[in-house]
């Protein structure tokens, strides 16, 4: 069974910087994408970006380029999200999820989700 | 890019169908046939219903059907149960590697 266990809440101030993770057990890591997906309070679903573990193929959404760092170990099948410096409006829910990589039409889609991590950036 | 235009909320009786629409443009749901829609409970992860326009995955219910035309995808739920209750999300690939769009959600209420 494909899971996804991601890092736990985190509450941070404006500038610093903060790393999470998400865990991918059931299946062979470096046969899935893992992306990652924003939920503001409230809000909708936004689409960050994703990365190939096998070799660490990484793209993103424009809205995230720059703004954001996707990585991957693929020795202890773990993916990462990261900030360099964090602002109030990273405030929101982030989840990973994780698609087939060999399905053609797996890229387009997320299969298996982690269950969240709360990241609260107040002074 | 701009998110997709779903409806802000739906509602149904027990056993009634109701249809979720999702408007795009020709650069997203109409130019391509990867739509997927998102089932979302409270304080859940969402869970995977509908991809590539009207393809369920396996454990998903036969009441939740896909499709699309023109620009509108569509999410329709037959049978409505008290847990189809949530938020739904239909997302679209956008023309890059790179894009992909959602829609705004879509709470549905079973009354």
């Amino acid at each position: 069974e494909v899971q996804l266990v991601q890092s736990g809440a985190e509450v941070k101030k404006p500038g610093e910087s903060l790393k999470i993770s998400c865990k991918g057990s059931g299946y062979s890591f470096t046969s899935y994408w893992i992306g990652w997906v924003r939920q503001m309070p409230g809000k909708g679903l936004e689409w960050m970006g994703i990365i190939y573990p096998g070799d660490s193929d990484t793209r993103y959404s424009p809205s995230f380029q720059g703004q954001v760092t996707i990585s991957a170990d693929k020795s202890i099948s773990t993916a990462y999200l990261q900030w360099s410096s964090l602002k109030a409006s990273d405030t929101a829910m982030y989840y990973c999820a994780c698609t087939y990589y060999y399905d053609s039409s797996g890229y387009y889609r997320f299969d298996y989700w982690g269950q969240g991590t709360l990241v609260t950036v107040s002074s | 890019q701009s998110a997709l235009t779903q409806p802000r909320s739906v509602s149904g009786s027990p056993g009634q169908s109701v249809t979720i629409s999702c408007t795009g443009t020709s650069s997203d749901v109409g130019g391509y046939n990867y739509v997927s829609w998102y089932q979302q409970h409270p304080g859940k992860a969402p869970k995977l219903m509908i991809y590539d326009v009207s393809k369920r995955p396996s454990g998903v219910p036969d009441r939740f059907s896909g499709s699309k035309s023109g620009n509108t995808a569509s999410l329709t739920i037959s049978g409505l149960q008290a847990e189809d209750e949530a938020d739904y999300y239909c997302c679209s690939y956008a023309g890059s590697y790179t894009s992909r769009v959602f829609g705004g959600g879509t709470k549905l209420t079973v009354l």
